[in-house]
């Protein structure tokens, strides 16, 4: 079974400032997708970013990227210019490409702190 | 509907009552996850429909959790004889559809924080 660690339970930034949070998992499979989701205190579940494993290259949306190294089997999420509105807490995720329907695995969360 | 959307918002219940949890998931979207959120954690997968397929019922805690989904569409989350360690937030979430390859993430509702008191 697929597993999501998470190692920092809570995280604070400066506004405008740039903070990464830390995402390792572990999985025998060779295709997978993996997910950053936040969630703010409305509980409403937000995807932010996702990667797919068979590609090399880095996601990125906007202020959100990530670091992944598949061989480290490690999945970094790094938010640029931090705002106010990215305080939440931030779930990683997996999810199998290999069989059909898959569950999300989650990590247990990071909380952010954005401090004005 | 524009999302997916869970009811009621918040539920207080005595202990050993039954409660309903019903999700209202996407127009068109066939896969349907509910997963229970207790407080400061992450989120445990309870159970999963895709189309008229039998559920996947793996992660329901105990025979006291059931769910149904009538015509593909809304579902009901029953939690009969509640307990303490119930509480949590009870998350729904919907997917186009679970084959293998698709990549797209879920779209979630706000959930139900249920407190068993």
């Amino acid at each position: 079974a697929q597993t999501v660690t998470q190692s920092q339970p809570e995280m604070s930034v400066q506004e405008a400032e740039t903070v990464t949070l830390s995402c390792t998992y572990d999985t025998s499979e060779s295709d997978y997708y993996l997910f950053w989701y936040k969630q703010p205190p409305s509980r409403q579940m937000i995807l932010v970013i996702r990667q797919e494993a068979y590609k090399q290259q880095n996601a990125t949306e906007n202020r959100f990227s990530v670091n992944f190294q598949k061989a480290a089997k490690s999945f970094s999420l790094k938010i640029s210019d931090s705002q106010l509105g990215d305080a939440a807490m931030y779930f990683c995720a997996y999810r199998s490409k290999e069989t059909s329907g898959s569950r999300l695995t989650f990590g247990e969360g990071t909380q952010l702190t954005v401090n004005p | 509907g524009a999302g997916v959307s869970q009811s009621p918002s918040n539920k207080v219940t005595e202990k050993g009552k039954d409660v309903e949890l019903r999700c209202d998931p996407i127009s068109g979207h066939t896969a349907l996850y509910w997963y229970r959120q207790s407080l400061g954690q992450g989120l445990e997968f309870l159970i999963y429909f895709q189309g008229n397929s039998a559920p996947d019922k793996s992660g329901l805690p105990s025979d006291r959790f059931s769910a149904e989904r009538t015509g593909g569409s809304v579902s009901t989350l029953t939690i009969q004889r509640t307990q303490q360690e119930d509480s949590a937030v009870y998350l729904c979430a919907s997917s186009l559809y679970s084959g293998r390859g698709l990549g797209d993430g879920y779209t979630f509702g706000s959930g139900t924080r249920l407190t068993v008191v």
